[in-house]
């Protein structure tokens, strides 16, 4: 069965550092993977996705993920954070090629301090 | 083109009542998923429609159901409910249709139902 750990629930970083935030997926195939960024009370904005091809992918708002297949994960980086990143986002893998199931991680809370 | 809208935003309802979530797709988009989040067991997939047909279901029970209109609108409605059923319900949508996957989902904003 398909799953999704991002095992950091709370982070913290100053406005201007680097940030990455984990994802690990545990999938038999090729796997689907997404990052989506919630702010509070708001729905969920896709962040960059990975379908195939080259394994770094870029994404809005400055953010990029890279997919290391031997290492089951898909880390969501971005080289310097402004106050404005902070929100909870989630990592998510689709289940199959095309059914629209998104299986979502436990989400990472990120806390941006001046 | 308008992205995905969700009505009513917020909803009290009491137990025992149903309540019935409407989603409006991106234009031109087909695929309509419903996801309930909730802070103990986060986001979780209830079904997906494609041409007015479910093609997809989550480990729900049936008093949660769904319909996609010929304009690819959905309604979900939730019978009986119950106090854990207070969540935020979205509604993504997506081309729908691809047969090789990379089908990409656009989130609404939600529906905070509250079930007192």
């Amino acid at each position: 069965a398909q799953s999704v750990t991002q095992p950091d629930i709370h982070i913290t970083v100053s406005e201007g550092a680097s940030l990455e935030l984990r994802c690990n997926y545990s999938y038999g195939a090729t796997p689907y993977l997404f990052w989506y960024v919630q702010s509070p009370g708001q729905g969920l904005q896709l962040l960059l996705k990975y379908f195939s091809g080259d394994t770094l992918v870029q994404g809005i708002k400055g953010f990029e993920a890279e997919f290391k297949r031997s290492q089951s994960s898909f880390n969501l980086r971005k080289p310097s954070v402004h106050w404005s990143d902070a929100a909870e986002y989630f990592c998510a893998v689709d289940s199959q090629t095309g059914a629209n199931n998104l299986f979502f991680g436990t989400g990472t809370r990120l806390t941006v301090i001046p | 083109k308008a992205g995905v809208t969700q009505t009513p935003r917020y909803l009290i309802k009491t137990r025992g009542q149903q309540v019935t979530l409407s989603c409006s797709p991106i234009s031109g988009h087909r695929s309509v998923s419903w996801y309930q989040q909730t802070p103990g067991q986060g986001l979780q997939f209830l079904f997906e429609y494609f041409s007015e047909t479910q093609r997809n279901k989550g480990n729900f029970p049936g008093r949660f159901s769904g319909r996609q209109f010929s304009n690819s609108r959905s309604e979900m409605n939730v019978s009986t409910l119950e106090l854990g059923d207070s969540a935020l319900y979205l509604c993504a949508s997506s081309l729908g249709g691809s047969s090789g996957g990379s089908d990409t989902q656009y989130f609404g904003p939600g529906t905070r139902l509250t079930v007192l």
